[in-house]
């Protein structure tokens, strides 16, 4: 298996622009999680899915972030307006049917706002 | 309150010792999971290790083994043999509850293996 896949690996923007991250979660997976890793903040849950559909996204900072999964091979964060503070890196975790539901992370996208 | 408290912000180590990273849990349910991942610095997050709260036996998975103690609420990470290659941020997670999702992270330590 590919492992969980996520693009861009990097993404410079500047500030007020909309920036879209995606991932491709492992095959047969049905949750999935978005996360954000900060210095200060540490690693966050911002949203995760089941089977496609929202569950908790009690983490998303404010109405600037959303999420989408419109199928089970697919998912996008995106951020409209950006901001100088959501520079990150931003993971996207996957997790199914294993025996202990541990979850798999992708590289993750490093955002820089400027 | 803090869910997950990693005590050691950095550890450095001699290669081929044995190393302890210390994890403290605080939850009221009776179920519940733990998990180490490792984080080296290309930043992708590896799955290291499990234990369900009603596992009788300390996990082990290979070099890593998990020192559970439940009375204590302590999940400690040991590495034997350390090697050079397992120099990074150390994770410590929970699940808090029977057939939750969600992880609460603790804030990492960082290991250091020295030649």
């Amino acid at each position: 298996d590919a492992g969980v896949i996520q693009s861009p690996r990097h993404e410079v923007t500047e500030m007020g622009q909309e920036v879209t991250l995606r991932c491709k979660p492992i095959s047969g997976h049905d949750y999935l999680f978005w996360y954000r890793q900060t210095m200060m903040r540490g690693l966050e849950l911002l949203i995760y899915f089941n089977n496609n559909v929202p569950i908790d996204d009690s983490g998303m900072p404010e109405d600037r972030f959303s999420a989408k999964m419109p199928n089970a091979s697919f998912s996008t964060l995106k951020i409209q307006p950006s901001e100088p503070r959501d520079s990150a890196v931003y993971f996207c975790a996957s997790t199914g049917l294993v025996v202990a539901y541990e979850q798999y992370f992708g590289p993750g996208t490093r955002l820089t706002v400027t | 309150a803090q869910k997950i408290t990693q005590t050691q912000p950095g550890m450095f180590v001699q290669e081929k010792e044995a190393v302890t990273l210390d994890c403290t849990y605080d939850t009221s349910d009776p179920s519940y999971g733990l998990f180490w991942y490792k984080q080296p610095s290309s930043g992708e997050m590896i799955f290291l290790i499990y234990q369900g709260s009603y596992d009788q036996q300390n996990a082990t998975e290979g070099r890593y083994s998990l020192n559970f103690q439940k009375a204590r609420k302590s999940a400690n990470l040991v590495i034997s043999a350390s090697q050079l290659g397992d120099s990074a941020m150390y994770f410590c997670a929970m699940r808090e509850r029977e057939g939750a999702q969600k992880l609460v992270f603790g804030q990492g330590t960082r290991l250091t293996i020295n030649p």
